[in-house]
């Protein structure tokens, strides 16, 4: 059974850029949520994929997108990087679409200069 | 309020029991959660209780929860040095949305 991959596993990138990071669920799961997790802060939801259709929505600008594909990886996707965007981005997998049983990869580190 | 309350330090000795507390918003949230998450790692599902029941024991374990004041707790029982991490609290909400509080850094006293 393959666990929650995520990549890169670090990234830097200056402010107004773009940036896709990408998650392959663990196998099994078709549900796909992203949190951000600024230092020192609990894990923000930014949204959730199940089906590769978005289902829930956190308190994110509309800069922050997402996409999932028939293998339900995923990929999110932020345009305009702003410095405040610097964080752990976190992908998390799990059955159908609930929260129960996520399962979370190690995160991609993300800095914006 | 709008935010999971939790405080953000405990300090414990090895042998004896922990307890982080948390305080939830919603008191129609399904599901409550604690997480583990240690330096440098992705978080890791530590135990869940449904909303309909009180307690749930899993090994060292229990986590309590008091419906009418939204709080929920996590006792670990014989605290071991490989406990130190983040604990972090989390409601699932009816709005679709999974809520985490600030953490709580476990430090044990040898």
């Amino acid at each position: 059974e393959t666990g929650v991959t995520q990549s890169p596993t670090h990234l830097i990138k200056t402010r107004g850029q773009q940036v896709t990071l990408r998650c392959s669920s663990q196998s099994g799961h078709n549900t796909v949520s992203w949190y951000q997790q600024a230092l020192g802060q609990g894990p923000q939801f930014i949204f959730q994929y199940y089906r590769e259709e978005e289902n829930g929505r956190g308190n994110f600008p509309p800069r922050f997108s997402g996409l999932q594909f028939p293998n339900y990886s995923s990929e999110l996707n932020v345009n305009a990087l702003e410095l405040d965007d610097s964080a752990l981005y976190l992908c998390a997998s799990s059955l159908a679409n609930t929260y129960n049983e996520q399962f979370f990869g190690p995160g991609t580190r993300l800095t914006v200069l | 309020g709008e935010d999971v309350e939790q405080s953000l330090f405990l300090s414990v000795r090895e042998g004896d029991s922990s307890v982080i507390n948390c305080t939830y918003t919603d008191s129609s949230s399904t599901y409550l959660y604690w997480y583990k998450q240690e330096p440098g790692a992705g978080l890791q599902l530590l135990t869940y209780i449904f909303s309909n029941m009180d307690m749930k024991q899993d090994q060292r374990l229990t986590v309590l929860l008091n419906k009418k004041d939204k709080h929920l707790s996590l006792r670990i029982a014989d605290t071991q040095t490989g406990d130190s991490a983040i604990y972090f609290c989390a409601e699932d909400r009816r709005d679709d949305k999974i809520i985490f509080g600030k953490g709580t850094r476990l430090h044990i006293l040898p």
